[in-house]
């Protein structure tokens, strides 16, 4: 198997922009997909193959690749963002989360 | 009604098998893969594993020993056991749709749209 490793927190002041990052080895071959989870919620989906937003998820939600470590932005952050943000990918047979992060909003 | 509904026994003793059922009310059963996924407390998130509407799966191989997942389409639900269960076991275990694929460039892509609402399991003597 294979790692994809977070920071364990970010903090920012509402209106700023944050970014979490993900880093692994085997990022530059597979997607990456990123999940918000609020305390006592199922996580939810808020970006697919690295920089595609379902439908429902703010515009201020974005993702980009460079090498192995891909990055979720968050722009304009609000209050309502405060979550854990988990990152993703996998490879046929096999799936990895990376450990989360905290974002905090000041 | 809820896309994913789920369900399964809370408190199970040292060496007991842990068994979930998730029932699908959302788009087409055999249309997707359905897979598994766990949260210790505090802690992040674990793939189980994945069935498809065919009764092909794939396990974490770190629970491959002790997993079994099924499917029973005619009433579009499928299941988890987890047998030999520990305290590392407890946690909250979801389960989910998976969209998975090939692009045209074939790249491969597999990701979660839709999860459960999480059932918590705690296994304590």
């Amino acid at each position: 198997s294979y790692e994809l490793t977070q920071p364990p927190s970010v903090s920012v002041s509402p209106g700023q922009t944050a970014r979490i990052t993900c880093s692994g080895d085997t990022l530059p071959k597979q997607y990456a997909y990123w999940y918000q989870q609020k305390p006592g919620q199922a996580p939810l989906l808020m970006i697919y193959k690295d920089n595609e937003r379902p439908s429902g998820v703010p515009e201020r939600f974005s993702g980009s690749t460079s090498g192995t470590t891909v990055t979720l932005t968050i722009s304009g952050v609000q209050a309502e963002d405060e979550a854990v943000y988990y990152c993703q990918s996998a490879d046929r047979g096999d799936c990895v989360f990376g450990g989360g992060t905290k974002l905090t909003v000041l | 009604q809820v896309p994913l509904q789920q369900w399964g026994a809370g408190l199970l003793k040292p060496s007991e098998t842990l068994s979930l059922t998730c029932a699908v009310y959302i788009g087409s059963f055999s249309g997707y893969s359905w897979s598994w996924i766990r949260q210790p407390p505090g802690k992040g998130l674990e793939w189980i594993g994945e069935i498809n509407h065919s009764g092909s799966t794939n396990y974490n191989p770190s629970l491959k020993s002790r997993v079994t997942i099924s499917v029973d389409t005619s009433k579009n639900q499928f299941s988890l056991k987890l047998k030999s269960v520990t305290a590392a076991d407890t946690a909250v275990y979801y389960c989910a749709r998976v969209i998975t694929g090939t692009t045209w460039l074939a790249y491969y892509y597999y990701y979660f749209d839709v999860w459960g609402k999480g059932t918590t399991v705690t296994v304590s003597s």
